[in-house]
C-alpha cells in the first residue's frame, strides 16, 4: 500500500512570493489533514478535510492561505504571499474510516522564504 | 484548551541501555494517544496508538502506556540501538480529532 505522497519536498522562495504544495492521501482515506511545524515544534493543524469539505479550517492563516481538495483525493496548500514567517515544513496525513482511526503522514515539504 | 508537555527535551544513551520518554497533558478528555518518530528531515511515522480505555500498547521493543486520570504517558524503548536515534513526538487526540503535539524528545543512541 503507497503512503501519503507529497511534492515537492524542498522549496526555496523569496519573500512575497506565491507557493504551492500538494499531496495524494492513502488510497481510500477520506480524511486529509495539513499541519505546519517549526523548526523544534511539534506539528500544528492547519485545516482538515472530509472528503472535499473543509471540515476545521480554524487555524488556518486565511488572510494569505488557501487550500482544495476538489474531487475528495489530492489536495492543495497554497500560500500568497509568502512571508519569512512561513519557513517550515508542511505535513500531510490521512486516515481510513475504519478502526483505530490512526493518522499517517508523507514526508513533509521544507519550505524555506528568504 | 489542551496542552502536551515532552520530557526530556534531548536524551543521549549508550547502546543497550532500556530508557522512558515521558509525555503529560493537561486534558484527560482525550480520545487516544499517539507515538510517532521522526527522523531528520522526515515525516512522522507511527509507532503506537492507544485508546483511551487502553492501559498500554506493546510493538517490539517499544511500549507505550496511558494513564488518562492523571494526564500521562510513557514511551519504554528496550535494549535501545543506534537506528532509534530519532526525534519522538506524542500526540493526543481529543474530540474536535485534531492531533496536539508535543514538541517532542531528541534520543541519541551512542555505539
Amino acid at each position: 500500500e503507497a503512503g501519503v505522497v507529497q511534492s515537492p519536498r524542498y522549496k526555496i522562495i523569496e519573500k512575497k512570493q506565491p507557493v504551492a504544495f500538494w499531496c495524494n492521501p492513502i488510497s481510500g482515506h477520506n480524511t486529509l489533514y495539513w499541519y505546519r511545524q517549526n523548526l523544534g515544534q511539534g506539528p500544528e493543524l492547519l485545516i482538515r478535510y472530509e472528503n472535499e469539505e473543509a471540515v476545521d479550517d480554524s487555524q488556518l492563516p486565511k488572510d494569505r492561505f488557501s487550500a482544495e481538495r476538489l474531487k475528495g483525493v489530492d489536495s492543495t496548500l497554497k500560500i500568497q504571499p509568502a512571508e519569512l514567517g512561513d519557513s517550515a515544513v508542511y505535513l500531510c496525513a490521512s486516515r481510513g474510516d475504519r478502526g483505530l482511526y490512526e493518522q499517517y503522514f508523507g514526508p513533509g515539504t521544507r519550505l524555506t522564504v528568504t | 484548551k489542551q496542552e502536551v508537555t515532552q520530557i526530556p527535551a534531548a536524551l543521549s544513551v549508550p547502546e543497550g541501555e532500556n530508557l522512558v520518554l515521558n509525555c503529560s497533558f493537561t486534558d484527560s478528555a482525550i480520545y487516544n494517544l499517539q507515538w510517532f518518530r521522526q527522523d531528520p528531515g522526515k515525516g512522522l511515522t507511527s509507532l503506537l496508538l492507544i485508546q483511551s480505555s487502553q492501559r498500554e500498547q506493546t510493538s517490539g521493543r517499544l511500549n507505550a502506556s496511558l494513564d488518562k486520570s492523571s494526564g500521562r504517558s510513557t514511551l519504554y524503548i528496550a535494549a535501545s540501538q543506534p537506528g532509534d536515534s530519532a526525534t519522538y513526538l506524542c500526540a493526543v487526540r481529543g474530540g474536535s480529532e485534531k492531533l496536539v503535539f508535543g514538541k517532542g524528545t531528541k534520543l541519541t543512541v551512542n555505539p
